[in-house]
């Protein structure tokens, strides 16, 4: 089964560093996602991407952060200057048509700020 | 702004037992999902609807959109069901992406 696989599984970086999160959407989907869940909260929608460049973002998704689709299979995330309060796992997920099909997420990434 | 309630927040039941987990959202959405996530962190979509229901094994989920409500039903349960499930509303477009409810943890005992 296809499946949507995010590296690194587990990240540690020291505050003010830039982390880049990586994942490999499913082959032929066509939207894809990033989302956040900090430890013992609910999850929380960062941005979509669709067609090479941002659908949709939230207040979360502010300067710090930016999307990048390299070389068309993946998609990552940059946070340029991490905060302690950046802590938190983070999920990519994808899909072939927003709203009408499945997402498939991914394992995930700790990212750990000390 | 769309929000997600779920209840109950936590679920504890014995291994046979039908489980019924609730799903409300405020505001009209173009689809709903159900999700489970495991100890580990991953998550697995396991339905999304926009009408009705479906079943697929031993789980199924319904949907109200003139109540906006939505139900995730899980017959003859088993500890291996035993996760977080999360409802997740899409509005269709918009600022907010996939709007989650804060889970609802089911463990069920042998």
């Amino acid at each position: 089964e296809p499946e949507v696989t995010q590296t690194p599984s587990h990240q540690v970086t020291q505050m003010g560093q830039e982390v880049i999160l990586r994942c490999v959407p499913i082959s032929n989907h066509l939207y894809f996602y990033w989302y956040r869940q900090i430890l013992g909260q609910k999850v929380e929608f960062l941005v979509s991407f669709y067609n090479n460049e941002i659908s949709e973002k939230s207040e979360i998704f502010d300067d710090q952060f930016s999307v990048e689709r390299p070389d068309g299979s993946n998609f990552t995330l940059k946070i340029r200057s991490t905060k302690l309060e950046d802590s938190a796992m983070y999920f990519c997920a994808s899909d072939f048509d927003r709203g009408n099909t499945e997402a498939f997420f991914g394992q995930g990434t700790r990212l750990t700020v000390v | 702004k769309n929000e997600v309630e779920q209840s109950p927040q936590n679920l504890t039941a014995q291994e046979g037992e039908f489980i019924t987990i609730n799903c409300s959202y405020s505001v009209g959405i173009s689809a709903l999902h159900w999700l489970q996530q495991h100890p580990g962190g991953g998550i697995v979509s396991l339905f999304m609807l926009s009408s009705g229901k479906k079943k697929h094994g031993r789980l199924i989920a319904t949907i109200n959109i003139q109540e906006k409500h939505s139900s995730l039903h899980i017959t003859a349960s088993h500890p291996r069901d035993s996760a977080v499930y999360i409802c997740a509303s899409d509005s269709g477009g918009g600022a907010d992406g996939l709007t989650f409810g804060k889970g609802t943890h089911l463990i069920i005992q042998p």
